[in-house]
């Protein structure tokens, strides 16, 4: 079974100028995660989706990040604009269900800001 | 929201030792603890999970241990070797369903 694919692996950008990211979860995988991770501490939850709604943004910062997942497979995180502590690897994760269900993480996007 | 602490940040193991790595979480009502393996440049790999229903599961060399009451559980491997080397993070899903993760363990097999 293929793993969650993300792109692009590496980003590097201005600070104030916009980014994309795109995730393509797990075949079947109703439920999709962006996670942010900063060196040295485990991945913090940004947005959760169930099939194309969004079930839990509350940690995401909606001044400058959006994410979307229109036909309930594929999603896209933007960064616009960026700042200095936006530099980070955002993974993205799907599961079966949402709840106690295995998560299971791409490798995610290093993002560096200059 | 869950509260998830993990200790120790590093370790260090002679190759065919054990190595153990312990959390603690705070929301007693966390029913589902995944711990994961990231190596570089890698995302994490889900290795072994346990539910609060079971106090042990083993897989291999890798062993989960739950202790419901004191809220902790433990990661165990056994006869490391130099693969084994990654930061390891234990996690937790409470009653909002939002996995919690600890701050991750380095460990370093030495051949």
């Amino acid at each position: 079974e293929a793993g969650v694919a993300q792109s692009p692996r590496y980003k590097i950008i201005e600070k104030r100028q916009s980014v994309a990211f795109w995730c393509n979860p797990i075949s079947g995988h109703a439920t999709l995660y962006w996670y942010q991770q900063i060196l040295g501490q485990g991945p913090k939850l940004l947005i959760q989706f169930q099939n194309n709604g969004v079930v839990d943004d509350s940690q995401l910062p909606k001044d400058r990040f959006s994410a979307e997942r229109l036909k309930g497979v594929d999603s896209t995180l933007k960064i616009q604009p960026a700042k200095l502590e936006d530099s980070a690897v955002y993974l993205c994760a799907s599961s079966l269900q949402a709840g106690e269900q295995p998560q299971h993480f791409g490798d995610g996007t290093r993002l560096s800001i200059l | 929201g869950e509260n998830v602490e993990q200790h120790p940040s590093t370790l260090s193991v002679q190759e065919g030792d054990s190595a153990v790595i312990k959390c603690t979480y705070s929301d007693s009502a966390s029913n589902y603890f995944p711990w994961y393996k990231q190596e570089l440049g890698k995302g994490p790999q889900l290795i072994i999970d346990i539910r609060s229903n079971v106090g042990e599961k083993k897989d291999q060399r890798i062993a989960v241990t739950l202790n419901k009451t004191a809220k902790h559980f433990s990661l165990h491997i056994t006869e490391t070797q130099p693969e084994d080397s990654a930061v390891y993070f234990c996690a937790a899903i409470s009653n909002d369903y939002k996995l919690s993760f600890g701050a991750g363990t380095t460990v370093t097999v030495r051949a």
